[in-house]
């Protein structure tokens, strides 16, 4: 299982593009990068996930280079209701049956200020 | 609401007693996993079932065991309770693991 390496925290201000780095230099073949958002209390939500290239949904981007060694979570323009910790997991999909250690690691804690 | 529920919400027990933990899936999702979060701390990867069977175990103590039921819900058991055993416990559910996973709102367990 790759192991990734996030900052521990950030500071942004609202309005601002706040970017998460992940790093996952031991990512395999069939890893796919996903991300999650965890407010205090409360389990973590699902924002995105992608491969390679290029990821977009309506809350996020998810941009990944050639190599695959890191990955970088974008969110446009945050609000204060953005301060969350948020996690980068790296794990093969495992399809239907395989298991599938999910490990999360300590997770950036973005703080949004007004 | 995510659609997986997790009962009960809160659980207040004296050490060494047994509690026990229930979810219940997502409508349509076969695989349920386990996690616990202590305070200020990031989460820990307890359990995995698929339809009923296990499929990936983490650092699970062995005074807690896990089940997945033929109706797809699971149970966590946990025994022997110490004071350290107090987090929040979440389940979560997943069609396949590449589709992402969908978290029970948690169980917070206090061991006094």
């Amino acid at each position: 299982l790759a192991k990734t390496t996030q900052p521990i925290s950030m500071d942004s201000y609202e309005g601002q593009e706040v970017n998460i780095t992940c790093s996952h230099n031991n990512i395999a073949t069939n890893d796919y990068i996903t991300w999650y958002q965890q407010f205090p209390s409360q389990g973590p939500r699902f924002i995105i996930q992608g491969y390679k290239t290029k990821v977009t949904n309506e809350v996020a981007s998810l941009f990944i280079p050639a190599d695959r060694k890191s990955s970088t979570l974008s969110l446009p323009r945050v609000s204060l209701s953005d301060t969350a910790v948020y996690y980068c997991l790296v794990g093969d999909i495992g399809g239907k049956i395989g298991g599938f250690k999910t490990i999360f690691g300590a997770g950036t804690r973005l703080f949004v200020k007004a | 609401d995510s659609g997986v529920t997790q009962t009960p919400k809160h659980l207040i027990t004296a050490t060494g007693q047994r509690v026990t933990l229930r979810c219940s899936p997502r409508s349509g999702d076969l695989s349920v996993y386990w996690y616990q979060q202590s305070l200020d701390q990031g989460l820990q990867f307890l359990i995995q079932y698929y339809n009923g069977e296990e499929r990936a175990k983490g650092n699970i103590l062995e005074r807690f065991s896990a089940q997945q039921f033929p109706d797809l819900h699971s149970e966590l058991n946990l025994s022997s309770l110490e004071l350290g055993d107090s987090a929040l416990y979440f389940c979560a559910s997943s069609v396949t693991a590449g589709s992402g996973y969908t978290f029970g709102s948690g169980t917070r367990l206090t061991v006094v």
